[in-house]
């Protein structure tokens, strides 16, 4: 079983569309959470990173972690298609580097 | 703006012939990392330095070297590359707080894509 399972997609939604990006772990000393924004041929960017459990929002884009689930979200509110990328969540627990899920990628349709 | 850099963008080499990418930062972050990403797959850490100290994932290749000059360079050295080895390379930064534990996100370049002939 993988440390952090994501949905690899594709996922398909129309602009304007709300979309859910989901992953799930199963390493309990996980402590810090990201989501990165990869485009074809660049590297990954940090989106959100989070600590503890809760919401954390930053403009169009909300991170959720439940821990005792070991559920991680992402939403994207208002989707556009510049928001067309791979999204990988991705998990640390402060000692070691990141263990990332295999990617979801997104394509929002103009 | 401080940033990752990797140079090349693109790298075609031949099989067996040793190549070197290179990646530098203005972050002044004391770990720097190496991962392979293979199409449609997350990246995979190679290795990674905490200052000088050197990091060996226990799966990497004996193939992948890696120096790190001084705090801002970061170098991966690839023997004798195989076909299997064509992949991106990505290298990504962080700060680190001592004793081996860090609460901070790791910061990317956009990668070298390399191919083998």
């Amino acid at each position: 079983q993988k440390e952090v399972e994501q949905d690899p997609g594709p996922l398909s939604v129309p602009e304007g569309a709300i979309v859910s990006l989901n992953c799930t772990y199963s390493n309990s000393a996980f402590q810090y959470f990201m989501w990165y924004r990869q485009y074809s041929r660049k590297g990954p960017e940090l989106l959100m990173y989070t600590y503890s459990s809760g919401n954390k929002e930053d403009g169009r884009f909300t991170a959720q972690v439940d821990k005792s689930s070991k559920y991680i979200s992402l939403f994207i509110r208002d989707s556009q298609p510049s928001d067309s990328a791979t999204y990988l969540c991705a998990s640390y627990t402060g000692r070691r580097a990141l263990t990332f899920g295999s990617g979801t990628r997104l394509q929002v349709q103009p | 703006d401080a940033m990752v850099i990797q140079n090349p963008r693109y790298q075609v080499t031949q099989f067996g012939k040793p190549v070197t990418l290179s990646c530098s930062q203005t972050l002044n972050h004391n770990v720097m990392y190496w991962y392979q990403q293979k199409s449609s797959q997350a990246p995979k850490l190679l290795f990674h330095y905490y200052d000088k100290d050197f990091n060996n994932e226990a799966d990497t290749p004996d193939n992948f070297q890696s120096r790190r000059p001084n705090t801002s360079f970061c170098f991966l050295d690839i023997r004798s590359p195989g076909l299997g080895d064509a992949a991106m390379y990505l290298c990504a930064t962080s700060r680190d707080w001592g004793r081996g534990y860090s609460n901070q996100p790791q910061h990317f370049g956009d990668g070298t894509r390399l191919s083998i002939l």
